[in-house]
């Protein structure tokens, strides 16, 4: 079994600003895939970032990025330049099997103009 | 189109009674999930398909929930006999993928199933 925990339920940060969001997890496999996914209000769940377990280069995409400790079995995204539209909810994941995702508690980001 | 499709978006149904959910995925997307998410929670695995066979399911998925996927396309989700618990998001996604990797997963917008 593989367990994704998020200890923050709430985030809060200035527009422009820069903000990290903290993920840990736990997996007994040696492959496995990594992933932040926003959920908007009432909108559906779209991916922002994914990291495979094998690369040791964190993944990085425009504005958002990850430091994926592999060791420590952290995972954090790491959102620059803060925008309103960034306001949501914000849910780590993990999937080793090809089957299925484990999904953390989410952390709720405000963005405040 | 436009993305995986979830049809209706808002169900209230009285305790007892049977629903049915429908998703609509990605066209040729080969993989299906559903997922449960509960308010202020992260979704949790039902079930999934690769084409029209049901290759896992969850211990949540208890005997009063049934999915089928007929043709490998759309799917269906019944509950039979709902209880205030089942109350819910029921969400959908497909991938294309086939073999273990999974690439990204697209969701849909989700059914809400309030049991009064």
């Amino acid at each position: 079994a593989q367990t994704v925990t998020q200890s923050q339920p709430e985030m809060s940060v200035q527009e422009a600003e820069t903000v990290t969001l903290s993920c840990t997890y736990d997996t007994s496999e040696s492959d496995y895939y990594l992933f932040w996914y926003k959920q908007p209000p009432s909108r559906q769940m779209i991916l922002v970032i994914r990291q495979e377990a094998y690369k040791q280069q964190n993944a990085t995409e425009n504005r958002f990025s990850v430091n994926f400790q592999k060791a420590a079995k952290s995972f954090s995204l790491k959102i620059s330049d803060s925008q309103l539209g960034d306001a949501a909810m914000y849910f780590c994941a993990c999937d080793n099997a090809g089957n299925m995702l484990t999904f953390g508690g989410g952390t709720r980001l405000m963005v405040k103009p | 189109d436009t993305g995986v499709s979830q049809n209706p978006r808002h169900k209230i149904t009285k305790r007892g009674q049977n629903v049915t959910f429908r998703c609509d995925p990605i066209s040729e997307h080969n993989r299906l999930y559903w997922y449960r998410q509960t308010l202020g929670q992260g979704p949790e695995f039902l079930t999934y398909f690769q084409n029209e066979a049901q290759l896992e399911k969850s211990r949540l998925l208890s005997d009063r929930f049934s999915a089928e996927r007929p043709k490998g396309s759309f799917s269906t989700l019944e509950i039979q006999r709902t209880e205030q618990g089942d109350s819910a998001m029921y969400l959908c996604a497909s991938s294309p993928v086939g073999g273990q990797l999974l690439t990204e997963a697209f969701f849909g917008q989700g059914t809400r199933l309030t049991v009064v």
